[in-house]
C-alpha cells in the first residue's frame, strides 16, 4: 500500500524558516518524481514543486520560486521542502503527491497524495 | 502560465441527478487535463486522467471528455458520496496548475 507521510509543519513567523518532510512508503520512490502542493485554509489546491526521480529536473511555481527548494533522498524514501523567508500568503496545508512517471512531463498526473502537514505563518 | 477556470464555482443537486462541471484552459492543453475529488478533510484523489481515462477503482458514472482548452467532468447519476469539491489540473506544462475548484453540494 502506498503511504505519504508529511511531517514538519508548524507555527513560525514570518521571514522565518521551516522543512517539511515526507516520507514515503510501499512504492519503489526512486521510480518516481515526487511532488508538493498546498491548500490555503478554506481555498483550493495550488501547485508548488516538483522534482525528477533523480533530482536532475526541478520546477517551482513563481509564487514560491526563490524561497523554497525541493530535493529528495532516495536512499532515506524521502522527500523535502525546505522554505524560507516565509510570509503569511504560504499559511496552508502542505501535500505531498506521487507521480506517475520518471520525470515531470507532459500528460502526467499525480495519483497518490498524503494527509497533509499544516503551516502557519504569523506573528 | 497556464490559467485554469472551472464553472460553476458551486451547484447544489439531487441524488441520482446528471451533473457537468467545466473547466477551461487559457490556451490549448491538447488532452492533458486531469480531475481530481476532495472531501472534506481528506486529500485529493485522482479520478480521471488524460481527459478521459478513468483511474483504477474509480465509479464508472464519472466520465472525463474534451480537447484543446476546453474540458467537461460528468457524473452520470449522482451518489450521496459523490458530494465534494473537484479540481481540475493541467499537465500540459511542467507549471501544473489547478482549476479553483467546484463545490458540489446536496439540494
Amino acid at each position: 500500500e502506498v503511504q505519504l507521510v508529511e511531517s514538519g509543519g508548524g507555527l513560525v513567523q514570518p521571514g522565518r524558516s521551516l522543512r517539511l518532510s515526507c516520507a514515503a512508503s510501499g512504492f519503489t520512490f526512486d521510480d518516481y518524481a515526487m511532488h508538493w502542493v498546498r491548500q490555503a485554509p478554506g481555498k483550493g489546491l495550488e501547485w508548488v514543486s516538483t522534482i525528477s526521480w533523480n533530482s536532475g529536473s526541478i520546477y517551482y511555481a513563481d509564487s514560491v520560486k526563490g524561497r523554497f527548494t525541493i530535493s529528495r533522498d532516495n536512499a532515506k524514501n524521502s522527500l523535502y521542502l525546505q522554505m524560507n523567508s516565509l510570509r503569511a500568503e504560504d499559511t496552508a496545508l502542505y501535500y505531498c503527491a506521487k507521480d506517475i512517471l520518471l520525470i515531470a512531463a507532459t500528460g502526467t498526473c499525480l495519483d497518490y497524495w498524503g494527509q497533509g502537514t499544516l503551516v502557519t505563518v504569523s506573528s | 502560465d497556464i490559467q485554469m477556470t472551472q464553472s460553476p464555482s458551486s451547484l447544489s443537486e439531487s441524488v441520482g441527478d446528471r451533473v457537468t462541471i467545466t473547466c477551461r484552459a487559457s490556451q490549448s492543453i491538447s488532452s492533458h487535463l486531469n480531475w481530481y475529488q476532495q472531501k472534506p478533510g481528506k486529500a485529493p484523489k485522482l479520478l480521471i486522467y488524460a481527459a478521459s481515462s478513468l483511474q483504477s477503482g474509480v465509479p464508472s458514472r464519472f466520465s472525463g471528455s474534451g480537447s484543446g482548452t476546453d474540458f467537461t467532468l460528468t457524473i452520470s447519476s449522482l451518489q450521496p458520496e459523490d458530494f465534494a469539491t473537484y479540481y481540475c489540473q493541467q499537465s500540459y506544462s511542467t507549471l501544473y496548475t489547478f482549476g479553483q475548484g467546484t463545490k458540489l453540494e446536496i439540494k
